[in-house]
């Protein structure tokens, strides 16, 4: 079947807009997960949703970044007044659950964001 | 803190040789670890995970508790493998699912 699907593939923003950036886990998948890989560095983890749970929040860098989940599907991941600093790679990655077995992340093909 | 470290960001080995992609951790709890790979132009995908203890195209990893490693090793090296390598951990049967990824290692096989 098809895997985690995001799009845009390609953003690129003037410093102060808004962006909105979207997954589609895989279906059936109650995990979602987003995280953001700036250059040269490793991947840093953002929120993780699990089924209709309260999100787990605790790796968004700033009060500008906000997640949204509707039910198990799809995600929208807003930025609001971007910065340079947001540039980086925007991956989403979904798993049947969150424990044991279950936990195997798949991963996106990632949203390239530049903001100049 | 919980925290993966990759010491090597780029390990060059000719065909045919061992490779050893080093991952150390540090965690206080049960921790479950992971290996990702990223070849060229695709997607992040899971290599392996320590409680399969599968070998994957060649690939395995030990879990070392008392050295807290988890070293991606293969004894013969092919160019197919030459991609990014991420170790990863998460904490197992908590609420908390997300993976705490190191900052990767490049490997790069020459023919």
């Amino acid at each position: 079947g098809a895997g985690v699907s995001q799009s845009p593939s390609n953003k690129v923003t003037e410093k102060g807009k808004d962006v909105e950036l979207r997954c589609d886990p895989i279906s059936g998948h109650t995990a979602l997960y987003w995280y953001r890989q700036r250059l040269g560095q490793g991947l840093e983890f953002l929120i993780y949703f699990q089924g209709n749970s309260a999100p787990d929040k605790s790796g968004l860098p700033s009060d500008r970044f906000s997640a949204e989940r509707t039910g198990e599907s799809v995600s929208t991941l807003t930025i609001q007044r971007t910065q340079q600093e947001d540039s980086a790679v925007y991956l989403c990655a979904s798993s049947l659950g969150a424990t044991g077995e279950r936990e195997t992340q798949y991963f996106g093909p990632g949203t390239r964001l530049l903001v100049l | 803190a919980q925290r993966v470290t990759q010491p090597e960001k780029l390990l060059s080995v000719f065909k045919g040789a061992p490779v050893e992609l080093k991952c150390n951790y540090s965690y206080s709890g049960s921790p479950e670890l992971f290996w990702y790979v990223q070849y060229s132009r695709q997607r992040l995908q899971l290599l392996l995970r320590h409680i399969s203890r599968e070998s994957i195209k060649g690939f395995t990893a030990d879990l070392n508790k008392g050295e807290t490693s988890f070293h991606l090793k293969k004894p013969f090296a092919q160019e197919e493998d030459s991609a990014m390598y991420y170790c990863a951990l998460s904490s197992y049967g908590g609420s908390q699912g997300n993976l705490i990824f190191g900052k990767g290692t490049k490997l790069s096989v020459k023919p």
